[in-house]
């Protein structure tokens, strides 16, 4: 069964500091993608980043990063020189390849919310 | 930018009364989801469309609700007789399928939060 686990109910930092968000999944499908999504306080969910199951590149864009490690299982996420407007709760999502029917849905995990203060 | 839409973006509702929830998808999408979160949760699926039918549809997904593509452009969740433990956001979502860099993303709406009193 595929599940995805965020350990991190909430993390609260100051300004400036960086900051990661723990992402850790159980498939058995051997290709899959992960993604992450940011929720802020008016409820629309906007997507960060998507990763291949076979694509095991770190990714940095801007103040953020990700890392995949297949390994451990785990898809991690760093705020860089964290800033008020960080502030929302973040999910970590999987989902299967999408061939031989599958749909494609998307596991959610149960989000981390990060309060970041001036 | 292309995106998905849904209408109304709040709704109120009795107890036992039938709602409709709207969504437009990304028009060259061919896969269309529907996920529920109640508040302070996290987001779950609860039903994917495909060719005009059912893909998939999670345990949520029982008798009261249901989906259409009435007319090649909308796409609703209706739900039959609404109850206490209905209240939440419920989100769209469509991709693209097929090739390409962006097949296996979902477009999500900025979904409907739906109180029921």
């Amino acid at each position: 069964a595929q599940k995805v686990t965020q350990a991190q109910t909430e993390i609260s930092v100051v300004e400036k500091e960086d900051v990661t968000l723990d992402c850790v999944y159980e498939t058995r499908d051997t290709t899959y993608y992960l993604f992450w999504y940011k929720q802020p306080p008016s409820g629309e969910l906007v997507f960060l980043i998507r990763r291949n199951s076979f694509d095991e590149q770190n990714e940095i864009s801007g103040r953020y990063s990700w890392n995949f490690q297949k390994s451990t299982s785990s898809f991690n996420f760093t705020i860089t020189a964290s800033q008020v407007v960080d502030s929302a709760v973040y999910f970590c999502a999987l989902s299967e390849a999408g061939y031989g029917g599958a749909t494609n849905k998307l596991i959610f995990g149960t989000g981390t919310l990060l309060a970041v203060q001036p | 930018e292309p995106e998905v839409t849904q209408t109304p973006s709040h709704q109120v509702t009795q107890m036992g009364q039938e709602v409709i929830l709207r969504c437009v998808p990304i028009s060259n999408h061919l896969y269309f989801y529907w996920y529920r979160q109640i508040l302070g949760q996290k987001v779950e699926f609860l039903v994917s469309f495909y060719n005009n039918e059912i893909s998939e549809k999670s345990e949520i997904f029982d008798d009261q609700f249901s989906v259409e593509r009435p007319d090649g452009s909308n796409f609703t969740l209706k739900i039959r007789s609404t109850k206490l433990e209905d209240s939440a956001m419920y989100f769209c979502a469509s991709r693209r399928g097929a090739g390409g860099s962006l097949a296996n993303e979902q477009f999500f709406g900025p979904g409907t939060r739906l109180t029921v009193l």
